[in-house]
C-alpha cells in the first residue's frame, strides 16, 4: 500500500520556467511533510518541510503547497536551473520524531539549458 | 549542521565475508538512525530503524540475523552485512533524526558490491 505517491516518474523543463513537482497520499494521519533532492550515487539531500497547520512554506526558489482536503502537496521550483535536475522525493510523517518517514518513489527532473 | 557521515563510500568484498557500514552525525545527537537500501532507478527501501540504546526494528522481509544494526551511541550506528552475497550489492544509505524533529538528514551512500 503505497501511502506517499508520485505519479509521475520524470518531469522535463525548460531553465528559467517553473518546475512543479506533485505528491499525494492517503493516510489522513500524516502531518508533516518533506521534500528531498537527490544526485546519482549520493544521498539524499533535505530541501524543504511544511506542517498540516499550513498550506504554503517558501524558501528562496523552493516552495510547498500544501491541500489538505485533497491529499495533495506540491513542490514550485522558480526559476529552474540546470543544477536543480536530479530525483526529488516527497516523504510524509506525524506526531514529533516519533514516527518512521513514508517516501514517495521520486520525480526525476531535467532542467534544460 | 545536521552533516551526517558514512564510512565507507564504497566496499567491494568477496562472497561469504561480513562488511560493516559506519553511519555517523557529525553536528547533532541522533536519537533515531535509519538505513536504506536504493536499487538502480528505484525509490529509498527502508530497512530498519534504530534508536539509541534499543535493538533495531526490521522492516516486513528484512533479514535482522543478516543485516546487523548497531546504535550504540547518540552519534553512531553501524550496519553489518553479514556472509554477503552478490544480491546483496546495492546503495545502503543511513539517516539521522534528532529528538522531537521530523527531519531527517542522509549520509552520502556506501556502494557495496559483492563478487
Amino acid at each position: 500500500d503505497q501511502q506517499v505517491k508520485q505519479n509521475s516518474p520524470s518531469l522535463s523543463v525548460q531553465e528559467g520556467r517553473i518546475s512543479i513537482l506533485n505528491c499525494d497520499y492517503t493516510n489522513s494521519m500524516f502531518d508533516y511533510f518533506l521534500w528531498y533532492k537527490k544526485y546519482p550515487a549520493e544521498g539524499p539531500t533535505f530541501l524543504i518541510s511544511i506542517s498540516s497547520i499550513k498550506d504554503k512554506n517558501e524558501d528562496g526558489r523552493f516552495t510547498v503547497f500544501l491541500n489538505k482536503s485533497a491529499k495533495h502537496l506540491s513542490l514550485h521550483i522558480v526559476p529552474s536551473q540546470p543544477g536543480d535536475s536530479a530525483v526529488y522525493f516527497c516523504a510524509a510523517t506525524f506526531g514529533r520524531g516519533g514516527f518512521k518517514t513514508i517516501f514517495g518513489a521520486g520525480t526525476r527532473l531535467f532542467v534544460k539549458a | 549542521g545536521a552533516v551526517v557521515s558514512q564510512h565507507p563510500s564504497w566496499v567491494i568484498c568477496k562472497s561469504g565475508t561480513s562488511v560493516k557500514i559506519e553511519c555517523r552525525s557529525l553536528d547533532f545527537q541522533a536519537t533515531t538512525m535509519f538505513w536504506y537500501r536504493q536499487f538502480p532507478k528505484q525509490s529509498l527501501m527502508l530497512m530498519a530503524t534504530s534508536n539509541e540504546g534499543s535493538k533495531a526494528t526490521y522492516e516486513q522481509g528484512v533479514e535482522k540475523d543478516k543485516f546487523l544494526i548497531n546504535h550504540a551511541s547518540l552519534t553512531l550506528s553501524t550496519l553489518t552485512v553479514t556472509s554477503a552475497h552478490p544480491e546483496d550489492s546495492s546503495f545502503y544509505i543511513c539517516s539521522a533524526r534528532g529528538s522531537g524533529v521530523n527531519e531527517q538528514y542522509f549520509g552520502p551512500g556506501t556502494r557495496l558490491t559483492v563478487t
